[in-house]
């Protein structure tokens, strides 16, 4: 899987849209980003994932860029319970997931 | 929604004593569940791949004879950490993939083993 490279933390603040960065510059053509967040002593959960097109749901947006070599995850609204460490993940559609460091994302009053 | 529970939440056990942590789909079927390790301001390492009636995958490092992993049915798979220490102290998660259907993982909420 290609390796993703991520600031190590930001502040937002609540109600503002998060713009989470994420570079994949050897990413493959087969390769999607999946997107994962894990709040403080929880498990990770799921946020999204695309492979070329934009993607959006209930959560937040994924912008790819033309390239493919980076993207930004997008929390429209951030609320305090968005606070957590985000991982963005190049991986192609096997099972496994390789976790990097992540950014802590802390969302400010 | 997929939903996959681990179970105890927390652990305290003696050194040298064995601990069975338990991880469950709850509305689907998994062939194939994970079973990930987090230390303390860590991301998390995956430590073995384990699929439905047959023996788990471990990484490269992981005592497979240390920890050991079933998983008899498409809803369960058990990661039983066998002999431990103070050292195998951790946060032990496990994530589910469906069946059928997506790649996604689902995760489950982690269970913090404390090793005295």
């Amino acid at each position: 899987d290609a390796k993703t490279t991520q600031p190590p933390s930001m502040d937002c603040a609540e109600g503002r849209a998060a713009n989470l960065p994420c570079n994949h510059s050897t990413i493959s053509g087969n390769e999607y980003v999946y997107w994962y967040r894990q709040i403080h002593s929880q498990g990770p959960q799921y946020i999204i994932h695309g492979l070329k097109n934009n993607e959006t749901n209930e959560m937040a947006s994924l912008i790819i860029t033309e390239d493919r070599k980076s993207s930004t995850l997008i929390l429209p609204h951030a609320t305090l319970r968005d606070t957590a460490v985000y991982y963005c993940i190049a991986k192609s559609n096997d099972y496994k997931l390789s976790f990097g460091a992540g950014t802590t994302v802390t969302v400010r009053a | 929604g997929a939903v996959v529970s681990q179970h105890p939440s927390r652990v305290i056990c003696k050194s040298g004593t064995s601990v069975k942590i338990e991880c469950r789909s709850l509305d689907f079927q998994a062939t194939t569940m994970f079973w990930y390790r987090q230390f303390p301001k860590q991301s998390l390492m995956l430590m073995a791949t384990s699929n439905e009636g047959s023996k788990a995958t471990y990484e490269q490092g992981v005592e497979k004879d240390k920890f050991l992993i079933n998983h008899a049915s498409l809803t369960l798979s058990t990661l039983t950490v066998t002999s431990a220490h103070p050292e195998d102290s951790s946060f032990y998660i496990c994530s589910a993939i469906r069946t059928s259907g997506s790649y996604e993982q689902y995760f489950g909420p982690g269970t913090r083993l404390t090793v005295t």
